[in-house]
């Protein structure tokens, strides 16, 4: 079984600095994603990026980027240029792409505080 | 292009009773899983259905039910409630042997055991 481990409860930052949340995980399999996904007050959980794990290069979307280290299975989020509407939770997920399964392996998530 | 729809948004039950959430999953998706979010922690894998079987199972004991219906559409059914099943139940739709395809949430429905 697989587990996802996110150590920062909460954290804050100053709008237009950056900040990186912390994700390690656990598994024995190769290939698999992972995903970090963000849940504001609306409840929705939105995708931010993803990782596949035969790719060596980090995954960027905009402000936001990954640092991948496959051997220390370690997946942690950057944001760049914070914006007050980055405020929410922030969960890092894993999902073994060798079943036909969509089940996704969920962190504890991380509280983000963007401040003014 | 509709999302994920979730109903009811919010519900109270009391323990004991039996609690039927639905889901209607984006269009073109095929495949509809339901996760359970306790307050303040992550979500968890509940199951997983396509083509109207249950595919995925988690950890969850038989009280919790499913179905899909031939529009793709899904309900969670959950018997003698607990207050420990209060939380947010969330539904996500994707599509299937499609693995670059994310899943997409709906925003959930709360529900309150008391």
């Amino acid at each position: 079984a697989q587990t996802v481990t996110q150590s920062q409860p909460e954290m804050s930052v100053q709008e237009a600095e950056t900040v990186t949340l912390s994700c390690t995980y656990d598994t024995s399999e190769s290939n698999y994603y992972l995903f970090w996904y963000k849940q504001p007050p609306s409840r929705q959980m939105i995708l931010v990026i993803r990782q596949e794990a035969y790719k060596q290069q980090n995954a960027t979307e905009n402000r936001f980027s990954v640092n991948f280290q496959k051997a220390a299975k370690s997946f942690s989020l950057k944001i760049s240029d914070s914006q007050l509407g980055d405020t929410a939770m922030y969960f890092c997920a894993f999902r073994n792409n060798n079943n036909a399964g969509n089940m996704l392996t969920f962190g504890g998530g991380t509280r983000l505080m963007v401040k003014p | 292009d509709a999302g994920v729809t979730q109903s009811p948004t919010h519900l109270i039950k009391t323990r004991g009773q039996q609690v039927t959430l639905r889901c209607s999953p984006k269009s073109g998706h095929d495949t509809v899983s339901w996760y359970q979010q306790a307050l303040g922690q992550g979500p968890q894998f509940i199951f997983q259905y396509y083509e109207e079987e249950e595919r995925q199972r988690g950890n969850f004991p038989d009280r919790f039910s499913g179905h899909q219906f031939p529009n793709y559409s899904s309900e969670l059914n959950v018997n003698a409630l607990l207050l420990g099943d209060s939380a947010l139940y969330l539904c996500a739709s994707s599509l299937q042997g499609a693995p670059n395809s994310p899943l997409h949430f709906g925003n959930g429905t709360r529900l309150t055991v008391t």
